[in-house]
């Protein structure tokens, strides 16, 4: 099945500045890959999505990045905010199961 | 407003007694899911169901039952929980099984302690 890394596992930025973070799928028939933003107590909720057709989508501060050849992609967020704390999972779907595998998580901390 | 309720939000039990965990969505979603957090884990999928009386295994489904009787409904049964089965639970619902493009809404989450 799909395996999705996810790296770093903690996050912590200075108010401002970027923060990347970073993913890796195993299955090349992967084609949509989600970003989640779970702030605590609550659900994770979808901030961003992109779909293998793509290489990059943008919306507002936040973007993602995506190589199909090296099967990864990336979520980027400018001028980070402190609303912007929260532990953001990345996703994968194999196309021809549907299946939705989540990486282990990212805690970003942004520093007033 | 649309949205995924789950009940109750927090739960302490002891092993072996029988429990369900509530899941209930107002978007006429066909593809609902739970899903069970852990720390350094993420998210991995207990149960889905693509449609009423429709359901398949996730990647943890060992010690949970689920049913799909009504197309809002998708509850999550502890037969004989475990200490092993202490986390956190969410459920989560969708248009379609890919998302749709709106991903999947979640529910707020239902932490598990079993004792």
């Amino acid at each position: 099945g799909e395996n999705v890394e996810q790296h770093p596992s903690t996050l912590s930025v200075q108010e401002g500045d970027s923060a990347v973070i970073k993913c890796t799928y195993s299955d090349s028939a992967s084609n949509y890959f989600p970003w989640y933003k779970q702030e605590l107590g609550k659900g994770p909720q979808l901030i961003i999505d992109i779909r293998s057709n793509v290489g990059e989508k943008k919306d507002q501060r936040i973007a993602v990045t995506l190589n199909k050849t090296a099967k990864h992609f990336s979520l980027h967020i400018t001028e980070t905010q402190p609303e912007d704390s929260a532990v953001y999972f990345c996703a994968a779907m194999v196309g021809y199961d549907y299946k939705l595998s989540f990486g282990a998580g990212t805690t970003v901390t942004v520093r007033a | 407003e649309a949205q995924v309720t789950q009940n109750p939000r927090y739960l302490i039990t002891v092993t072996g007694k029988k429990l369900t965990v509530t899941c209930s969505q107002n978007m006429n979603h066909e593809y609902m899911s739970w899903y069970r957090q852990d720390p350094g884990l993420g998210l991995r999928q207990i149960y889905y169901s693509m449609n009423v009386e429709v359901t398949d295994k996730g990647d943890v489904p060992e010690g949970y039952k689920v049913s799909r009787k009504e197309k809002r409904n998708f509850p999550l049964i502890l037969e004989s929980p475990s200490p092993n089965q202490t986390s956190l639970y969410f459920c989560a619902s969708s248009l379609s099984r890919t998302g749709g493009g709106y991903g999947y809404t979640f529910g707020s989450g239902t932490r598990l302690t079993v004792v």
